[in-house]
């Protein structure tokens, strides 16, 4: 089945404990895409990957790194978690820019 | 930059009723435009696009053409379900993929 796998689902953690966000596509897909979801702001993109090892910064990416090193895999890394970031993460895929995106099912992830 | 505007709503309509949702966009060029549809607890599923002006998109029911005159894809529906009930959120992708933007999203309540 062609999809987004995102891990994990739910993640609480506290503030300064470094954390990976993982997302692995099977479509073979060119561009990757990580978005947060806050209430009232809707999606916001944080990062996103044209292809292996390009990556550039979407609208909010303080506080955030990715890397692209396969084609197949973009994971998410903050460094130093922070309250403002306990958000819903979404990682998306799609093979070019008038295909539209398949999305993962999101990671709910708290920050005390 | 890029925008997307739409209502926040939430929407409420009877099982049945017309829907129209509004999305009016600012982009340079000739962006690609999509809905997406969030069901609760899920991630965005692509619902339709559209890649040049004067396309229509449609899928199970739903419709929205690209107008470039007046920077529009507006969504509708002609009779909706209960099962509709959920977030839609317009998106554009400009040529050359670079950050795709997201309105803040739609709440369509469908009571019986």
């Amino acid at each position: 089945e062609a999809q987004v796998t995102q891990n994990p689902r739910y993640l609480i953690t506290v503030t300064g404990k470094k954390l990976t966000v993982t997302c692995s596509q099977n479509m073979n897909h060119e561009y990757m895409s990580w978005y947060r979801q806050d209430p009232g702001l809707g999606l916001r993109q944080i990062y996103y990957s044209m292809n292996v090892e390009v990556t550039d910064k979407g609208d909010v990416p303080e506080g955030y790194k990715v890397s692209r090193k396969e084609k197949r895999n973009f994971p998410l890394i903050l460094e130093s978690p922070s309250p403002n970031q306990t958000s819903l993460y979404f990682c998306a895929s799609s093979l070019q820019e008038t295909s539209g995106y398949t999305f993962g099912s999101g990671t709910r992830l708290t920050v005390v | 930059g890029n925008s997307v505007t739409q209502m926040e709503g939430p929407v409420t309509l009877s099982e049945e009723a017309f829907l129209t949702i509004n999305c009016t966009y600012t982009a340079t060029g000739y962006p690609s435009l999509f809905w997406y549809v969030q069901y609760p607890g899920e991630g965005l599923q692509l619902l339709l696009k559209a890649t040049k002006a004067d396309d229509k998109g449609s899928n199970k029911g739903f419709e929205a053409t690209y107008r470039k005159e007046t920077t529009s894809f507006h969504l509708e529906k002609g009779s909706v379900q209960v099962s509709d009930s959920a977030v839609y959120f317009c998106a554009l992708s400009p040529r050359g993929y670079q950050k795709v933007t997201f309105g803040i999203g739609t709440k369509l309540q469908v009571i019986p």
